[in-house]
């Protein structure tokens, strides 16, 4: 079964400060793997997916992730952060083959100080 | 493009009743997935529909069931509502077609309370 670990329940970091958050998964093949972003009330917000190719890989608003199969590790990287960048960030996995099921972690929440 | 639209958005309801939540997806999709979303659990997969059958299930009690219709319209529907079913859930579409990507887009949820 497939299970995504996110180590960091929160998170503070100044305005103008880089930010990485932590994403760790188990998956017996090479999984499809997203960033997605929750402000409060919302929905969920694609940030970047990692389908194959570049383990390199850009999204919205800045973000990039870097996919590392020996360490089983998708983390969320932005070399500098905004204030309205508070937010909770999920990490999810998907299988390949077999339709549409996401795995979460359980989240980290951003605060950013001004 | 429209988005992922779900009604009602908000819904309160006592204990031992049944409710139905509504999901349409963005146009042309034809999977839609279901997520419940609490403080405890997290988020956890409810179920998968794509061309009106279910194709994924999650570990969810029988009292949890859903259908799509040839519109690509959801519905999940709970019965002999818990307590513990007070959650946000969300819907999400995804293209699924051969040649598409899996990506899924979110609707903004509906958040059901359980008195």
């Amino acid at each position: 079964a497939q299970s995504v670990t996110q180590p960091d329940i929160h998170i503070t970091v100044s305005e103008g400060a880089s930010l990485e958050l932590r994403c760790n998964y188990s998956y017996g093949a090479t999984p499809y793997l997203f960033w997605y972003v929750q402000s409060p009330g919302q929905g969920l917000q694609l940030l970047l997916k990692y389908f194959s190719g570049d383990t390199l890989v850009q999204g919205i608003k800045g973000f990039e992730a870097e996919f590392k199969r020996s360490q089983s590790s998708f983390n969320l990287r932005k070399p500098s952060v905004h204030w309205s960048d508070a937010a909770e960030y999920f990490c999810a996995v998907g299988a390949r083959g077999g339709g549409n099921k996401l795995t979460f972690g359980t989240g980290t929440q951003l605060k950013v100080e001004l | 493009k429209a988005g992922v639209t779900q009604t009602p958005r908000y819904l309160i309801k006592t204990r031992g009743q049944q409710v139905t939540l509504s999901c349409s997806p963005i146009s042309g999709h034809r999977s839609v997935s279901w997520y419940q979303q609490t403080p405890g659990q997290g988020l956890q997969f409810l179920f998968e529909y794509f061309s009106e059958t279910q194709r994924n299930k999650g570990n969810f009690p029988g009292r949890f069931s859903g259908r799509q219709f040839s519109n690509s319209r959801s519905e999940m529907n709970v019965s002999t509502l818990e307590l513990g079913d007070s959650a946000l859930y969300l819907c999400a579409s995804s293209p699924s077609g051969q040649g598409t990507s899996n990506e899924q887009f979110f609707g903004p949820g509906t958040r059901l309370t359980v008195l």
